[in-house]
């Protein structure tokens, strides 16, 4: 199983900033995605970050607001742009080797 | 796309007792349900997973069942202990996806010693 990791793994930001998350797997895969988990909900794919190529978004997302980047098989990044209040959540990055495996999250908090 | 409904949200066991938790899909596509386990403030730890090939699987005290005809699968936990209690999703995996899961809402299970 890939081993996944996240950081930072929390942070409480100003409404109007940008905060770049960071996901590192220990091998090489082909598919990775970023979550949003709200407080006592399911989780809601944000993206799917594609290697070499733009990310693809779901249905009310986009790369404005989420820009993620891809550069290697093992790294990706979030970027949750001009935060407000409704950003605050938990941001879980995720791997796909034929089963999927998450990281530790990244708890937001924008006041 | 695909829609997973998930039940019921919470489930209350005494310790000993088993657990049932049900999900329902609605692509008749998808090939790949996995079951993650969340325990609080941690991130979702798969426990189990089946592929439309088989019907059941088991791993000690869990197993899940696959009906393919009427899209619906099951997890089951025998013997419950309070280490069981925690958030369990369930998805659901189209095989055109790109790996991309269609997660239900979760159940909140608690077990009470």
């Amino acid at each position: 199983s890939a081993v996944i990791s996240q950081k930072p793994s929390r942070d409480i930001c100003q409404r109007g900033t940008s905060l770049t998350i960071q996901c590192q797997v220990d091998s090489q895969v082909t598919m990775m995605f970023w979550y949003r988990q709200q407080p006592g909900q399911s989780l809601t794919l944000i993206a799917t970050a594609n290697q070499g190529s733009e990310a693809t978004y779901e249905s009310g997302f986009v790369i404005d607001k989420f820009p993620i980047s891809r550069p290697n098989l093992t790294f990706s990044t979030l970027t949750v742009s001009n935060m407000s209040p409704e950003d605050s959540s938990i941001y879980l990055c995720s791997a796909n080797e034929e089963t999927q495996y998450f990281g530790p999250g990244t708890r937001l908090l924008v006041l | 796309g695909e829609n997973v409904e998930q039940h019921p949200s919470t489930l209350s066991v005494q310790e000993g007792d088993s657990a049932v938790i049900k999900c329902t899909y609605s692509d008749s596509a998808s090939n790949y349900f996995p079951w993650y386990k969340q325990e609080l403030g941690k991130r979702p730890q798969l426990i189990i997973d089946i592929r439309s090939n088989v019907g059941e699987k088991k791993d000690q005290r869990i197993a899940v069942t696959l009906n393919k005809t009427a899209k619906h699968f099951s997890l089951h936990i025998t013997e419950t202990q309070p280490e069981d209690s925690a958030v369990y999703f369930c998805a659901a995996k189209p095989t055109d996806s790109w790996g991309k899961l269609q997660f239900g809402a979760g159940t909140q299970v608690v077990v009470t010693p």
